[in-house]
């Protein structure tokens, strides 16, 4: 069965203070490793997809890299914009479902 | 166009009762999942529905829930005599199949359904 682990379970951070979240998986042929946010109220939105080992993708602040077991968000000089539930999910080659972790609540003071 | 759109945002009913959600995905996409989330945990999902395929049912939790959609539009997730368990918020996703879009679901803001 497949698995996602996301830590930490929370994170506060002063705007400016640099940080990374770690999504640890377990997946049966990775097809794809994704990253959502997911504010107060409302449904996660996308915001990257990693393919293979060693891939990079990046976002304003946000950064996301892959690894064969693992994936980081890195969080660049945080604004309270940023501050959010961020997700990460697995699809394993032969499925359809997305895998998703517990997600880091991320919460930036200013 | 506009996003996905679920009804009804809330839903509050009473245990042994009957509950109808509804998702109405974005225009032309073909593939919809059903999400379910728990106060303060990660999505657990449900059922998927891809074009006229055989939907994967897998993730429901027992034979009081069952979903439908016709063709590649409006779909209804139906939960039977509800438990205070179902409390969570029902998400509704759907996506353009194909590389490139993969994994690039777009939610809806869910129902959150309270059984009281």
């Amino acid at each position: 069965e497949d698995q996602v682990t996301q830590s930490p379970e929370a994170l506060r951070l002063q705007e400016g203070e640099s940080s990374s979240l770690n999504c640890s998986y377990t997946v049966s042929g990775l097809r794809g490793l994704f990253w959502y946010r997911q504010d107060p109220g409302k449904g996660p939105e996308f915001l990257f997809t990693l393919y293979s080992a060693g891939e990079e993708k990046e976002k304003e602040r946000l950064k996301a890299t892959l690894t064969k077991k693992e994936s980081f968000l890195h969080i660049t000089a945080p604004k309270p914009e940023d501050s959010a539930t961020y997700l990460c999910a697995v699809q394993r080659a032969a499925g359809n479902k997305l895998t998703f972790g517990g997600g880091t609540r991320v919460l930036v003071k200013p | 166009g506009a996003g996905v759109s679920q009804s009804p945002s809330n839903k509050v009913t009473e245990k042994g009762k009957d509950v109808e959600l509804r998702c109405d995905p974005i225009s032309g996409h073909t593939a919809l999942y059903w999400y379910r989330q728990r106060l303060g945990q990660g999505l657990e999902f449900l059922i998927y529905f891809q074009g006229n395929s055989a939907p994967d049912k897998s993730g429901l939790p027992s034979d009081r829930f069952s979903a439908e959609r016709t063709g590649e539009s409006v779909s209804t997730l139906t939960i039977q005599r509800t438990q205070q368990e179902d409390s969570a918020v029902y998400l509704c996703a759907s996506s353009l199949e194909g590389t490139g879009k993969m994994g690039k679901l777009f939610f809806g803001s869910g129902t959150q359904l309270s059984v009281l």
